[in-house]
């Protein structure tokens, strides 16, 4: 299948820093990245829609200035946590599909934050 | 409100078991169905999905999963577990026509040797 890469895959930080993490669809274009969060024992939770070239569609609660979203080219998007807080600390997850619509999702390996 | 229900959060079995796992939605429109696997310190895997078609799909490892378009049901099984089983389990659905693909709660499966 299509391989999705995520970038760093744990990251520590001091709180009020920022951190990035970017996610590359390494064999197919990706028009549209999806951008999860997982709790510890939880389901993921969709934070916003990546598109590329386009603003990204955050889902209900999700702060958009907290949590930024860039989707400069058809293989890459950014997710950067500003001023990242201990409550920030999580597993995000991006993926990515092939083609438009109901196709499968391929899933990056995820990104371990930990806030200090 | 549209959600995905995964009733079993924590299930052990021995080896050999059969597995139920049960999944239910809430959307009304045209769905598309998915299994992911996720293994210990693993990304999340494509066990199987259902686009349209045999409501009975097969996927890999030995897993299968029955659609049930009444009952707004899309149920894992496999007959016999083994140890290397041991993971967690999520349903998704996406609706048609959107882009969103939405994830159950999850079920941890134990399988002891």
């Amino acid at each position: 299948g299509a391989v999705v890469s995520q970038h760093p895959s744990r990251v520590i930080c001091k709180s009020g820093t920022s951190v990035k993490i970017e996610c590359r669809s390494l064999d197919f274009q990706a028009t549209t990245m999806f951008w999860y969060r997982q709790f510890p024992k939880q389901s993921l939770m969709l934070m916003a829609t990546s598109n590329e070239g386009s603003k990204a569609t955050y889902e209900q609660g999700v702060e958009k200035d907290k949590f930024l979203i860039n989707h400069a080219s058809l293989t890459l998007s950014t997710l950067t946590v500003t001023s990242a807080h201990p409550e920030d600390s999580s597993f995000y997850i991006c993926s990515a599909r092939v083609g438009q619509g109901g196709t499968e999702a391929f899933f990056g390996q995820g990104t371990r934050l930990t806030v200090v | 409100a549209q959600s995905v229900s995964q009733h079993n959060h924590h299930v052990i079995l021995s080896e050999a078991a059969s597995l139920e796992l049960g999944c239910n939605y809430s959307y009304g429109g045209t769905v598309n169905l998915f299994w992911y696997v996720q293994y210990p310190g693993q990304h999340l895997q494509l066990l199987l999905k259902y686009f349209s078609g045999d409501p009975l799909v097969k996927g890999i490892k030995g897993f299968e999963a029955e659609f049930i378009k009444s009952k707004f049901s899309f149920n894992l099984r496999k007959p016999s577990v083994q140890w290397s089983d041991t993971a967690e389990y999520f349903c998704a659905v996406n609706v048609v026509g959107f882009q969103k693909l939405v994830f159950g709660t999850g079920t941890r499966l134990l399988v002891s040797p």
